[in-house]
């Protein structure tokens, strides 16, 4: 399984651009990456996903690198509502070929200052 | 609505009292999954089902059970909740393989247990 690391907080100003590494160096063939975010006593909830290069959509970018072995999730212009936990995820559930088990890691903290 | 629900959504119990936590969900996903978080450790897998019948073990099966009689439901069974069970749970369900490439999971309100 794709174990992830990602720093455990950050902190950033209101409408400051914020990224978020996620290392995930023994990420397989199929394995997709997702990002979640959370927010206190509330259920993740999907942010984006990508499998390489550059994937945008209304609230955030993901960008992964040839190696795929990490992505940075990008906020632009964050607001205090950003204030979450934000997950990394790397499996695969949907080919056929990936374990189905997905493992979430400890999150990255992210706190916007006014 | 597309939803996941969970009942109950609060719920304290003492050792050793069997208890249920129901999950369903209402967009005929076949992959369905249980989850745990506490403070620190972030979310990890307790079990998770392909579909009908067909369970597996995530990263902290011990102590659970759960089953897969129907598609839209996967309730989570503590048989003999220990304090160390006290935890926020949640289920997520997903498409899976009919639905295509994705891992997108819609998770549920989540329920807050508290074994005394």
């Amino acid at each position: 399984l794709a174990k992830t690391t990602q720093p455990i907080s950050m902190d950033s100003y209101e409408g400051q651009e914020v990224n978020i590494t996620c290392s995930h160096n023994n990420i397989a063939t199929n394995d997709y990456i997702t990002w979640y975010q959370q927010f206190p006593s509330q259920g993740p909830r999907f942010i984006i996903q990508g499998y390489k290069t550059k994937v945008t959509n209304e609230v955030a970018s993901l960008f992964i690198p040839a190696d795929r072995k990490s992505s940075t999730l990008s906020l632009p212009r964050v607001s205090l509502s950003d204030t979450a936990v934000y997950y990394c995820l790397v499996g695969d559930i949907g080919s056929g070929a990936g374990s189905y088990q997905l493992t979430f890691g400890k999150g990255t903290k992210l706190s916007v200052i006014p | 609505e597309a939803q996941v629900t969970q009942n109950p959504r609060y719920l304290i119990t003492v050792t050793g009292k069997k208890l249920t936590v129901t999950c369903s969900q209402n967009m005929n996903h076949e992959y369905m999954s249980w989850y745990r978080q506490d403070p620190g450790l972030g979310l990890r897998q307790i079990y998770y089902s392909m579909n009908v019948e067909v369970t597996d073990k995530g990263d902290v099966p011990e102590g659970y059970k759960v089953s897969r009689k129907e598609k839209r439901n996967f309730p989570l069974i503590l048989e003999s909740p220990s304090p160390n069970q006290t935890s926020l749970y949640f289920c997520a369900s997903s498409p899976g393989l009919a639905g295509g490439r994705t891992e997108t999971q819609y998770f549920g309100p989540g329920t807050r247990l508290l074994v005394l």
